[in-house]
């Protein structure tokens, strides 16, 4: 069974909409992981975080720890959000970082 | 912004040949990792090193597989003798007390 899991596996938004990825994890954690990777493949962080809620820009991030679940969300989706979304789990402090399999994101103009 | 540089970004190979992917972490990071991706796939960790020795290595590590920090800067990974499913784009990281992860571009190896 995987370690984390991810839903939607695929979305598909229109310019403007609002946006949720969500995540559930089986283990215990001591931070999760928010990750961006671009149609080109690079890696990028959005958030770590390990409690309650962060916000940047168009995106925020949620995290229930008692529920073992996350969601990013993205207000006003753009056609440049398109990109993978990942999130990852870390047992651990700056132990591996256990990947989910990614929600890939289109928003169509 | 100070990045993580991963060399070369593509890299074509026969089985069997030994290979070795070069990465120059962020100056101040402390913490030092190598996944890797399969085509279609997701993200899957390799090693990770701190201190100047391995902390956690995955099964997929194997005695094929070698990491080295030989200078202070460079954060090498080492396949001895390649194969075919070792084709896959290879993902240095970093990161400093506290930090989220940094990721270098990748490396795009591709084994025939």
């Amino acid at each position: 069974k995987n370690e984390v899991e991810q839903s939607p596996q695929n979305l598909t938004a229109q310019e403007g909409e609002f946006i949720t990825i969500n995540c559930s994890y089986s283990v215990g954690i001591s931070a999760l992981h928010w990750l961006q990777q671009h149609p080109g493949g690079g890696i990028v962080s959005l958030f770590m975080l390990s409690s309650g809620k962060k916000k940047h820009g168009r995106l925020i991030a949620t995290i229930n720890i008692q529920e073992k679940h996350s969601s990013l969300h993205i207000t006003a989706s753009h056609p440049r959000d398109s990109a993978v979304y990942i999130c990852a789990v870390e047992k651990t402090s700056y132990d591996k970082v256990i990947f989910g399999p990614g929600t890939s994101l289109s928003v169509i103009p | 912004e100070p990045e993580v540089t991963q060399t070369p970004s593509h890299q074509v190979t026969q089985m069997g040949q030994e290979v070795i992917l070069r990465c120059v972490p962020i100056s101040n990071h402390l913490y030092f990792y190598w996944y890797r991706q399969i085509l279609g796939q997701k993200v899957e960790f390799l090693v990770s090193f701190y201190n100047n020795e391995i902390s956690e290595k995955s099964e997929i590590f194997d005695d094929q597989f070698s990491v080295e920090r030989p200078d202070g800067s460079n954060f090498t990974l080492k396949i001895r003798s390649t194969k075919l499913e070792d084709s896959a784009m290879y993902f240095c990281a970093s990161r400093g007390t506290g930090t989220p992860l940094h990721f270098g571009n990748g490396t795009r190896l591709t084994v025939t």
